[in-house]
């Protein structure tokens, strides 16, 4: 497998609900992010885990949980969000090592928050 | 924190034409610069990537270069095709290491280009 998944492509959700995404990756790497993109703009970085610890949380709002329970298994939780998240939700993955750099992005989540 | 500005905002060629992306970053730390393809509605593709220990690195009708002095660093395509067409993302990152390696992208604004037939 070389690349990332997510899950679902589409999520159209109320202000009051819960719900989650979720990233997959099977190519052994250990950082993993997970990116917010509006429309016309470039990616915006939320969070990093590295083997499995969060690294980087680049003041995100306390409604937006990231999780890590393995390694190759990325979520965010989504809970009491306003109309101004819509987005597209991108995952991506590094390997470790001399590539570390190199993000390999998933197919976002599109994200409706009504 | 580092800041990347990418010019021009929209490119419109004709098929055949060379395209040129330029980018600046503020961070002299930076020592990682992908470009990113992006299709409408697709993920974001990395296309090539330059390190900061090398000035130029070519890739078939890609070409990136790298100025560390002035802090710059450009995209060439030859040869346009129509299925270039897409928004390119220039970033710049620098690896945190110490065991815990990653990156950190910041990107540009991007670049909308239209390749005509």
């Amino acid at each position: 497998d070389t690349e990332v998944t997510q899950t679902p492509k589409h999520l159209v959700m109320g202000m009051t609900n819960k719900k989650s995404l979720k990233c997959e990756q099977h190519m052994g790497h250990r950082a993993m992010y997970w990116y917010k993109q509006k429309a016309k703009k470039p990616p915006e970085l939320m969070f990093v885990y590295s083997y499995e610890k969060l690294s980087i949380n680049e003041s995100v709002p306390s409604r937006f949980s990231p999780e890590c329970p393995n390694s190759s298994l990325l979520n965010l939780h989504l809970h009491a969000l306003q109309p101004e998240d819509s987005a597209l939700y991108l995952c991506a993955s590094s390997p470790i090592g001399a590539s570390s750099y190199e993000q390999y992005f998933g197919p976002g989540t599109r994200l409706t928050v009504t | 924190g580092e800041n990347v500005e990418q010019h021009p905002s929209t490119l419109s060629v004709q098929e055949g034409d060379s395209a040129v992306i330029k980018c600046t970053y503020s961070d002299s730390a930076s020592n990682y610069f992908p470009w990113y393809k992006q299709e409408l509605g697709k993920r974001p593709q990395l296309i090539i990537d330059i390190r900061s220990n090398v000035g130029e690195k070519k890739d078939q009708r890609i070409a990136v270069t790298l100025n560390k002095t002035a802090k710059h660093f450009s995209l060439h395509i030859t040869e346009t095709q129509p299925e270039d067409s897409a928004v390119y993302f220039c970033a710049a990152s620098r690896l945190y290491a110490g065991g815990t390696s990653y990156g950190k992208l910041t990107f540009g604004q991007g670049t909308i280009l239209t390749v005509h037939p």
